[in-house]
């Protein structure tokens, strides 16, 4: 069975454009979640989708955002680069959404913005 | 708001040798995960631990939940190069979906 998979594996940008990272949950699941871990900060909560809605959001600005498709396949959008946005980003997917389900983690998204 | 610490942050520790890592929590755990890292790669799911006192093994790793549900160990017993990465411990928050995480601890094994 095929894991949660992500891309880009890698992506370069410079300051003020937009990046896009998209996610494959495993086949089944139907939650997708996205955390960042940025050096020196930890892995951070970023965004929860269930059914195509975005259930919980983490403490980021509103320039972080994305959705969720009807195949459950997600996508992050972050507008307005700034330096401290380069971290790796992962995704996550649960088999059903929320509480005391077992997140699987992708293999990430390495993000450098210049 | 929870959080979670973990120690040591790092271990250096001589193939075959048992070691021990701990995550305390600020707030009592309803849901506790461990996952190890490869640096700068996703997290592997090893564990979850749900009830006060629940032990549970994989291979040579055994994870435990104190009985007030604080505090979890996660010990590796005759530790392999193959054990060597970073182990996170994450708890469920109860906004929902959240997962917080320690710090992590960075574990390396000398053959």
């Amino acid at each position: 069975e095929a894991g949660v998979t992500q891309s880009p594996t890698h992506l370069i940008k410079t300051r003020g454009q937009q990046a896009t990272l998209r996610c494959s949950p495993i086949s089944g699941h139907t939650s997708v979640y996205w955390y960042q871990q940025a050096l020196g900060l930890g892995l951070q909560f970023l965004l929860w989708y269930d059914e195509g809605e975005e259930r919980n959001r983490g403490n980021f600005p509103p320039r972080f955002s994305g959705r969720q498709f009807p195949n459950y396949s997600s996508e992050l959008n972050v507008n307005a680069l700034e330096l401290e946005d380069s971290a790796l980003y992962l995704c996550a997917s649960s088999l059903v959404g929320g509480y005391q389900e077992t997140q699987y983690f992708g293999p990430g998204t390495r993000l450098l913005v210049l | 708001s929870q959080e979670l610490e973990q120690s040591p942050q790092s271990l250096i520790v001589q193939e075959g040798k048992n070691l021990t890592i701990n995550c305390t929590s600020s707030k009592t755990l309803y849901g506790l995960y461990w996952y190890k890292q490869k640096y700068g790669e996703g997290l592997i799911f090893l564990m979850m631990l749900q009830k006060g006192g629940e032990e549970k093994s994989h291979e040579k790793i055994t994870a435990k939940l104190d009985e007030k549900k604080q505090q979890s160990s996660l010990h590796i017993t005759a530790s392999q190069p193959s054990h060597a990465g970073i182990y996170l411990c994450g708890a469920d928050d109860n906004q929902g979906g959240k997962l917080i995480f320690g710090q992590g601890t960075e574990l390396s094994v000398k053959p």
